[in-house]
């Protein structure tokens, strides 16, 4: 079946550096894929997605490249803030029937230090 | 503005009894969502609804229940069945334009003591 799966965390980085947070996935079809982001005690908010391949989803400096050939979509950022830290969600439109259905993988904890 | 509106955000329950998370959205999204996530497990799939007076079960619908009466709500019940109720709860919603986007609520935190 559908799978998504990310790099263990905590992933924990100094102000200004490079992110890149590992994305695979295992799919049938053509599914779209997303990052979300969930900031302390809150929901899930949409970061950026792409819907097909060799599409590159961008907002507030991440970026990601839906990569067919080698089934990834990796998070990337060239210089993170203290703000950035949160919890990262890597996810696939799972069923052609209702787009909606998302699957996630288990998600990848960023800490930024000052 | 508009959004979904979970509540109550923390609610504590003693073993044994039925609590009901409320999910309220007015964005008109046809299609709503529960999902269920534990540390280090990400979000697993409680249950959906594409139109009012229909639901399916996800991944994990074992001792939950859920209604939709109306298209603006989509309450959930965990039931005293629920071996392992103690979990953070998000509902979503999506209106079906933009492949796969899902809007959130804050979630509803709960604590079964």
């Amino acid at each position: 079946g559908n799978s998504v799966t990310q790099m263990e965390g905590p992933v924990t980085l100094s102000e200004e550096a490079f992110l890149t947070i590992n994305c695979t996935y295992t799919a049938t079809g053509y599914p779209s894929l997303f990052w979300y982001v969930q900031y302390p005690g809150e929901g899930l908010q949409l970061l950026l997605k792409a819907t097909k391949a060799d599409d590159k989803g961008s907002n507030k400096g991440f970026e990601a490249t839906y990569r067919k050939e080698t089934t990834s979509f990796h998070l990337e950022k060239g210089s993170v803030q203290v703000s950035d830290s949160a919890v990262y969600f890597c996810a696939l439109s799972g069923w052609s029937g209702n787009t909606g259905k998302l699957i996630f993988g288990q998600g990848t904890t960023l800490q930024v230090k000052p | 503005d508009g959004g979904i509106t979970q509540s109550p955000k923390y609610l504590f329950r003693k073993e044994g009894q039925n609590v009901t998370l409320s999910c309220e959205q007015n964005l008109n999204h046809d299609a709503m969502y529960w999902y269920r996530q534990d540390p280090g497990q990400g979000l697993r799939l409680i249950y959906y609804s594409q139109i009012v007076n229909d639901f399916q079960k996800g991944d994990i619908a074992e001792g939950y229940s859920v209604s939709r009466e109306k298209k603006e709500s989509f309450p959930l019940t965990v039931t005293s069945a629920q071996k392992n109720p103690t979990a953070f709860y998000l509902c979503a919603s999506n209106g079906g334009g933009q492949a796969g986007e899902l809007f959130f609520g804050e979630g509803s935190r709960l604590t079964v003591l």
